[in-house]
């Protein structure tokens, strides 16, 4: 069975600088996809950033990145320029490429605290 | 403009009641889904639906039971609940879970509710 895992229950990073959250997943499968989505206090989630286990080049979307080492297994985020308004709670979460059934699944969950 | 809308946004009952949570969506999407968020914020997928069709269905108690009228509305039911079912559940859909590809799911605001 697929699993994912994020070991860093809690982060912090002040206004401005760099953050990176880890996440590693488990899958015999060599097609698949991988996504981060944010869940700020509102209780919204929201998609931030998404990668195709095919693609070498890793996903980019303006301060979001990440690093995606299929060989390993990892799937980090990295925000760069953090914002007050990246204060989130971040879930990485694995799509499987077969069945068809767009089930996603959920890491535990990384909160970030952005400071002033 | 609302994409994925629920309701109610809150509910609190008593342990016993029976109590559904609507969903609709107006972007078009061909599959919708369930997930819970527990009071440790983990997120587990429930049910799924693809054109009224019944695709997931993970290890939900019975009492738990969806129902999709057509492709924009999912709605779920929960009779006899229990203190353990206090939790937030979502809403999502997406363009389609057996199209193929990246299946980017967009979330209601999710349903909180607490069983007394």
């Amino acid at each position: 069975a697929q699993t994912v895992t994020q070991s860093q229950p809690e982060m912090s990073v002040q206004e401005a600088e760099t953050v990176t959250l880890s996440c590693t997943y488990d899958t015999s499968e060599s097609n698949y996809y991988l996504f981060w989505y944010k869940q700020p206090p509102s209780r919204q989630m929201i998609l931030v950033i998404r990668q195709e286990a095919y693609k070498q080049q890793n996903a980019t979307e303006n301060r979001f990145s990440v690093n995606f080492q299929k060989a390993a297994k990892s799937f980090s985020l990295k925000i760069s320029d953090s914002q007050l308004g990246d204060t989130a709670m971040y879930f990485c979460s694995y799509e499987p490429g077969s069945g068809n059934t767009g089930k996603l699944i959920f890491g535990q969950g990384t909160t970030l605290q952005v400071k002033p | 403009d609302t994409a994925v809308s629920q309701t109610p946004k809150y509910l609190v009952t008593q342990m016993g009641n029976d109590k559904s949570i609507k969903c609709e969506q107006n972007l078009g999407h061909d599959t919708m889904y369930w997930y819970k968020q527990d009071s440790k914020k983990f997120l587990k997928i429930m049910f799924s639906y693809n054109n009224k069709e019944l695709i997931i269905n993970e290890t939900v108690p019975n009492r738990f039971s969806p129902k999709s009228p057509d492709k924009a509305h999912l709605n779920l039911h929960i009779n006899s609940l229990e203190l353990g079912d206090s939790a937030v559940y979502f809403c999502a859909s997406s363009h389609g879970a057996r199209r193929g590809g990246p299946n980017e799911q967009f979330f209601g605001p999710g349903t909180r509710l607490t069983v007394l």
